[in-house]
């Protein structure tokens, strides 16, 4: 069975940093592209970032390029999402997602003074 | 970015009656490799989205063959053929032809 769990939300102050993780299991993960959603409560879902299957390929919503990183290591099953300069509209719930199909159960950041 | 249009935005159906969610795209979702990567989701209040369809009209596994996708180009549509107590709740669209991939505003499938 897939599993991903998410971890690391939580609040932090605007222009922050915050560091999300992700453990896989249940699949074989290096075979697999991954990618970090989020969803602003009561709001719509935005792709955020997707990594390759070796982590050469990275692509990133315009709204976060050059403040946010998505990176992975495949022999510990993790994939992770470094988020700076974080700014209110960034509030939301970030789910770690496999193939477009798994999705965890979402960590909430919050950006807010 | 591509944009998806759902309509309706509201949905109101009776148990045992057909629902059907359009999906409309600002740009053709057929990519260069001939494949058409338009997806729906489900989700229910504090849940993840649960994927249902995939490249248009495929079914994920466990999703009841009540549900079923179709369409072409820029143009789909999701129909339930008979609505249960399970299927409330709201339903996206999305592309993962053209990056990034985006979603439709979201169906919100309720009880009449």
């Amino acid at each position: 069975e897939v599993q991903l769990v998410e971890s690391g939300g939580g609040l932090v102050q605007p222009g922050g940093s915050v560091r999300l993780s992700c453990v896989a299991s249940g699949f074989s993960f290096g075979d697999y592209w991954m990618s970090w959603l989020r969803q602003v409560p009561g709001q719509g879902l935005e792709w955020v970032a997707h990594i390759g299957r070796d982590g050469s390929e990275k692509y990133y919503v315009d709204s976060v390029k050059d403040r946010f990183t998505i990176s992975r290591d495949n022999r510990g099953n993790l994939v992770f999402l470094q988020m700076n300069s974080l700014r209110a509209e960034d509030t939301a719930v970030y789910y770690c997602v496999k193939d477009a199909r798994d999705w965890g159960q979402g960590t909430v950041v919050t950006v807010s003074s | 970015d591509v944009v998806l249009t759902q309509s309706p935005l509201s949905l109101p159906v009776t148990l045992g009656q057909p629902a059907s969610i359009s999906c409309r795209s600002s740009q053709s979702l057929v990519h260069s490799n001939g494949n058409t990567y338009l997806l729906w989701f489900h989700q229910r209040p504090g849940q993840s989205p649960r994927r249902l369809i995939y490249n248009v009209y495929n079914r994920d596994s466990g999703v009841p063959d009540r549900f079923s996708g179709s369409g072409s180009g820029t143009d789909f549509t999701l129909k339930i053929s008979r609505v249960e107590a399970e299927d409330f709740g709201i339903y996206y669209c999305m592309q993962a032809t053209h990056w990034p991939h985006t979603f439709g505003q979201g169906t919100e499938l309720e009880i009449k």
